[in-house]
């Protein structure tokens, strides 16, 4: 069954502090994996799109890693700011011939002052 | 480019009554989704739209919801009648085909069935 699970499901970090978000998928065949941000009462924003060989990705302060063998990818924050307080959802496309995503159920990630 | 354009952004509606949720997808793409978010489910493909064409409907609940794309630039969802668990946030989101694009998400409409 073509899945993606997240965890933890939610996270409360320190403003300044790092944090790692993780991502496993048994999607197959397997093109890409993408991360997501939505902010409260907003429509997703893709921050990343991997493909089979890349394994590591950077946008500023965040990095994604991806293990196509493992089938684990993971997100890291650098140096939280508040304005990184959201969900964070891992996508991957189910290769069925078009852009079917299949969407964890996210991480709910909260940055205190 | 203005983005996914959805309207209303919320929609409070009587139970039974008839609603349509309406999308303007970003000019040049020529993919079109339709997702549902709730908090026990999260996101869920409802249809999809190829060039106008319904590929795949396999997510839409049941024969009370249908959507249409009478042209590249306009898409709606209609719920005839509306029950109270229809209350979810309804998204559109636009893409190029090809599998390694980005899908772009309009702002959603908070629909809630009284």
């Amino acid at each position: 069954k073509n899945q993606v699970e997240q965890s933890p499901q939610s996270l409360i970090i320190l403003e300044g502090k790092n944090c790692t978000l993780q991502c496993n998928y048994t999607v197959s065949p397997f093109s890409n994996l993408r991360w997501y941000k939505q902010d409260t009462g907003r429509g997703p924003v893709s921050l990343t799109i991997m493909t089979f060989s890349e394994n590591t990705k950077s946008n500023g302060r965040y990095t994604a890693t991806l293990d196509a063998d493992t089938k684990q990818s993971s997100l890291h924050i650098t140096a939280s700011q508040l304005s990184d307080s959201a969900s964070y959802i891992c996508v991957v496309p189910f290769s069925g011939g078009y852009n079917k995503l299949i969407f964890g159920a996210g991480t709910r990630l909260a940055v205190h002052p | 480019d203005a983005g996914v354009i959805q309207s209303p952004r919320h929609e409070v509606t009587e139970m039974g009554q008839e609603v349509t949720l309406r999308c303007k997808p970003i000019s040049g793409h020529n993919s079109l989704f339709w997702y549902r978010q709730t908090m026990m489910r999260g996101l869920e493909l409802l249809i999809y739209f190829n060039n106008n064409v319904p590929i795949d409907d396999s997510g839409m609940p049941e024969d009370r919801f249908s959507a249409k794309m009478p042209n590249a630039s306009f898409s709606t969802l209609k719920i005839q009648p509306s029950e109270p668990r229809d209350s979810a946030v309804y998204f559109c989101a636009s893409s190029l085909r090809t599998l390694d694009t980005e899908a772009f998400f309009g702002q959603g409409t908070r629909l809630t069935v009284v």
